[in-house]
């Protein structure tokens, strides 16, 4: 299947900095790319899809200034969490979908993000 | 209301064993359906598409009653490496957005 890695596999912040994940396509182009959230024991929650080229879509509750979404390339989407306070500390994981007939979202290996 | 409902387990098995899942769904919207398996500190990986038709692929038999919105997964002869978290998924027609459901725990005992 397709790959789709994620950069950084953990990270620890203090409360109050941004931080920045990477989410790369590595071997096909991503019309669409999504970002997850999950916390402790629950589902993951979708957070916006990002489309090359274009703004990202928010779910409802999710703010767009704290969650900076940037998809500048068919390979490459950012999410910067800004101003990070401790119940920001999640499970992110993106999925990235090829849009050429195929259903199927190839999943990265998730960030573990830990504000202190 | 969840949009997509599963009971969360946890679901302790002898090996060998048959289990059952169910998941129901409310968005009369939905077109995909699939189940997911999910690890511990790691991402969902696409285990089963789920057909009207109904559809097996090996140990794992997966149903899909439209009417009733209800979606199952049986695994037969469970391996120890059954264990994980199974995750009911629906996506609309025409949308790529995928609603997980909160996932069922299952632990496969040796």
């Amino acid at each position: 299947g397709a790959v789709v890695s994620q950069h950084p596999s953990r990270v620890i912040c203090k409360s109050g900095t941004s931080v920045k994940i990477e989410c790369r396509s590595l071997d096909f182009q991503a019309t669409t790319m999504f970002w997850y959230r999950q916390f402790p024991k629950q589902s993951l929650m979708l957070m916006a899809t990002s489309n090359e080229g274009s703004k990202a879509t928010y779910e409802q509750g999710v703010e767009k200034d704290k969650f900076l979404i940037n998809h500048a390339s068919l390979t490459l989407s950012t999410l910067t969490v800004t101003s990070a306070h401790p119940e920001d500390s999640s499970f992110y994981i993106c999925s990235a979908y090829a849009g050429t007939g195929s259903y199927e979202q190839y999943f990265g290996p998730g960030t573990r993000l830990t504000v202190t | 209301r969840k949009e997509v409902e599963q009971d969360p387990g946890p679901f302790n098995v002898p090996e060998g064993a048959t289990v059952a899942f169910n998941c129901t769904y409310s968005n009369s919207a939905s077109q995909s359906f699939f189940w997911y398996r999910q690890d511990c500190r790691k991402e969902p990986k696409l285990l089963m598409s789920v057909y009207s038709s109904g559809n097996e692929d090996g140990r794992f038999t997966a149903q899909l009653n439209r009417a009733s919105q209800y979606i199952s997964l049986l695994i037969r002869d469970s391996k120890l490496s059954d264990s994980a978290t199974y995750l009911c998924v629906t996506q609309n027609f025409g949308n790529e957005k995928l609603t997980f459901g909160t996932g069922t725990r299952l632990t496969i005992i040796p």
